[in-house]
């Protein structure tokens, strides 16, 4: 079936821009997660999302960056008056319900690769 | 916290060589153990893991076991290819009400050639 697509897959935008990147998930996975690949930081996790519960924001860098995921399915990635430093790929994966104690394989999307100019 | 150690790169080898490549970690509480793979111009893709002590996890000739007591999981495969040539990504993660959220070490780019 279909893997985990994101979208745009190249997005440069000047700084002070706000950007909206997109996920979409493996249908039936309810958990989605954020992350972001950059060369001075490595691949560091942003934010999840498990159905309808409230979701893991620790990662967020700063307040200028949010995620929503509506309906259970497609996440938005937003981050407001962008920095360069904020120039990464930005990574989505998914993953069947973790909840029940059982360790589910997440699966990556290609990402969006961000450039700040 | 939670962090990943893992041997830095480039690593070049000769094809048919025998590849390990280094993965410490520091966690609170008990960790299950991934190796992920980027090959050029592809996603993350999983290559394999380990959930409990001692288990060895193995895929594509690649092996790695959770060792506690050394709080290691390094990765071999007994002779590389020139098809194996991509970035390697120890991980771990913790099962908790954040879900499997991933901790990942810095990556070792590996580079096979004939």
């Amino acid at each position: 079936g279909a893997g985990v697509s994101q979208s745009p897959s190249n997005k440069v935008t000047e700084k002070g821009k706000d950007v909206e990147l997109r996920c979409d998930p493996i249908s039936g996975h309810t958990a989605l997660y954020w992350y972001r690949q950059s060369l001075g930081q490595g691949l560091e996790f942003l934010i999840y999302f498990q159905g309808n519960s409230a979701p893991d924001k620790s990662g967020l860098p700063s307040d200028r960056f949010s995620a929503e995921r509506t309906g259970g399915s497609v996440s938005t990635l937003t981050i407001q008056r962008t920095q360069q430093e904020d120039s990464a790929v930005y990574l989505c994966a998914s993953s069947r319900d973790s909840r029940g104690g059982l360790s589910y394989e997440q699966y990556f999307g290609p990402g969006t690769r961000l450039t700040v100019t | 916290g939670n962090s990943v150690t893992q041997m830095e790169g480039p690593v070049t080898l000769s094809e048919e060589a025998f590849l390990t490549i280094n993965c410490t970690y520091t966690a609170t509480g008990y960790p299950s153990l991934f190796w992920y793979v980027q090959y050029p111009g592809e996603g993350l893709q999983l290559l394999l893991k380990a959930t409990k002590a001692d288990d060895k996890g193995s895929n594509k000739g690649f092996e790695a076991t959770y060792r506690k007591e050394t709080t290691s999981f390094h990765l071999e495969k007994g002779s590389v290819q020139v098809s194996d040539s991509a970035v390697y990504f120890c991980a771990l993660s913790i099962l908790t009400g954040g879900g499997n959220k991933l901790t990942f070490g810095t990556g070792t780019q590996l580079k096979v050639e004939l």
